[in-house]
């Protein structure tokens, strides 16, 4: 089992639609989780920190299932500017920290 | 100004040739990484320092060296380049919590 995965997609979705990605982990030490966005050919930029109570911003909101050890995205209201890579990030609790990121779920908002 | 400024962003080279990505932040971090990123698999970490002279291995380190001589630099060297290190590579930067702060990136290619 990969240690963070996610569906690569594409998603492809039309603007004002309500899309979801989910992301599993393996580790069920890990204790810090993250949703970041990457443009095409650019770096990873945080996009929110997932806390165990779930949290949202703005339109954005991510929840955490510690029992099934999951993370899900959700995003409402899609705009064409959210059209991008998504990447689930699980921290790594073993004698080395680390974070580990998934390959990334990939986005398409159509007009 | 960017926080986190990697240099080259481009290279070319041919396989047995020495390379050396330098990578720049003014952000005051102790943590420095530095990932390469290719298509279907997601970030992988190739080494980390936590704090000048300070060198930690990750995932991927064969064929790869590192060096830390100052809070603000962190520089990977590829001493004999060959193809399967066409890349992308990122450094990032961390202080005491887990988000980490991306580079630009330098996109290597190895003929």
């Amino acid at each position: 089992r990969k240690e963070v995965e996610q569906d690569p997609g594409p998603f492809n979705v039309p603007e004002g639609a309500t899309v979801a990605f989910n992301c599993t982990y393996s580790n069920s030490a890990s204790q810090s989780f993250f949703w970041y966005r990457q443009d095409c050919r650019k770096e990873p930029k945080l996009l929110m920190s997932v806390y165990s109570s779930g949290n949202e911003d703005g339109r954005f909101t991510a929840q955490l299932n510690r029992a099934s050890q999951y993370i899900s995205l959700l995003i409402r209201d899609s705009k064409l500017s959210d059209s991008a890579t998504y990447l689930c990030v699980v921290n790594w609790m073993d004698s080395s920290y680390k974070l580990i990121f998934g390959s990334g779920t990939r986005l398409l908002v159509r007009p | 100004d960017a926080d986190v400024t990697q240099t080259p962003r481009n290279r070319i080279t041919k396989t047995g040739k020495r390379i050396m990505l330098e990578c720049s932040q003014t952000k005051g971090h102790d943590r420095m990484y530095w990932y390469r990123q290719d298509p279907g698999l997601g970030l992988r970490l190739i080494y980390y320092s936590f704090d000048v002279k300070d060198i930690n291995k990750g995932e991927i380190s064969d064929g790869y060296s590192v060096s830390r001589q100052a809070q603000a630099k962190f520089s990977l060297s590829l001493e004999s380049a060959i193809p399967n290190q066409t890349a992308l590579y990122f450094c990032a930067t961390s202080q005491s919590t887990d988000t980490q702060y991306f580079g630009p990136g330098t996109r290597l290619t190895v003929l």
